[in-house]
């Protein structure tokens, strides 16, 4: 099945800073490559996601990067907030039969400084 | 609702004791998930329905745990014989899933589950 891994696990950056969370993937296969904030408390929501028919994204303050023949994906945020700490998680899925569903990294929790 | 619904949201139960947890997916999304998250901790896979196909039970931690989904929507997560090991939020997501790309994943608001 699909692994995923997600570094950093921590990241503390100074507000207005710009933050870079990278995530390689094992499968392939793997074609949709979405990103989660998850807030302190609350349920995990999509940020962005990106396709493997396109090698980058970008919504405001958001981009997402794929690299498909190094199987590797990040996160970009720049002019960081305070708002923006939180734990972020990145996946990889797939279509098509078989039982690979969504994998997640295991997070990174992003920390702005004052 | 329009969104997943998670129920119950809180639970604490004696060790030993059976729980089930339910969770109301998005209505038309065909696929749903469950994930378990120990405080402070990621999102780890448990198991997946997709459609009419076998559910993929590959992250189910023991023979403890077991799910169901019935007629394609409404899933129940049952655990037997809890153990303290057990106390996590579980969180349900579905999405529409099909020809050509995944998309979104939605989750629900979870159950913490407190074994005592």
């Amino acid at each position: 099945g699909e692994n995923v891994e997600q570094h950093p696990s921590t990241l503390s950056v100074q507000e207005g800073d710009s933050a870079v969370i990278k995530c390689t993937y094992s499968d392939s296969a793997s074609n949709y490559f979405p990103w989660y904030k998850q807030e302190l408390g609350k349920r995990p929501q999509l940020i962005i996601d990106i396709r493997s028919n396109v090698g980058e994204k970008k919504d405001q303050r958001i981009a997402v990067t794929l690299n498909k023949t190094a199987k590797h994906f990040s996160l970009h945020i720049t002019e960081t907030q305070p708002e923006d700490s939180a734990v972020y998680f990145c996946a990889a899925s797939r279509t098509g039969g078989g039982a690979d569903g969504l994998t997640f990294g295991k997070g990174t929790h992003l920390i702005i400084q004052p | 609702g329009a969104g997943v619904s998670q129920s119950p949201s809180n639970k604490v139960t004696e060790k030993g004791k059976d729980v089930e947890l339910r969770c109301d997916p998005i209505s038309g999304h065909t696929a749903l998930y469950w994930y378990r998250q120990s405080l402070g901790q990621g999102l780890e896979f448990l198991i997946y329905f997709q459609g009419n196909s076998a559910p993929d039970k590959s992250g189910l931690p023991s023979d403890r745990f077991s799910a169901e989904r019935t007629g394609g929507s409404v899933s129940t997560l049952t655990i037997q014989r809890t153990q303290q090991e057990d106390s996590a939020v579980y969180l349900c997501a579905s999405s529409l899933q099909g020809q050509g790309f995944p998309t979104e994943a939605f989750f629900g608001q979870g159950t913490r589950l407190t074994v005592v």
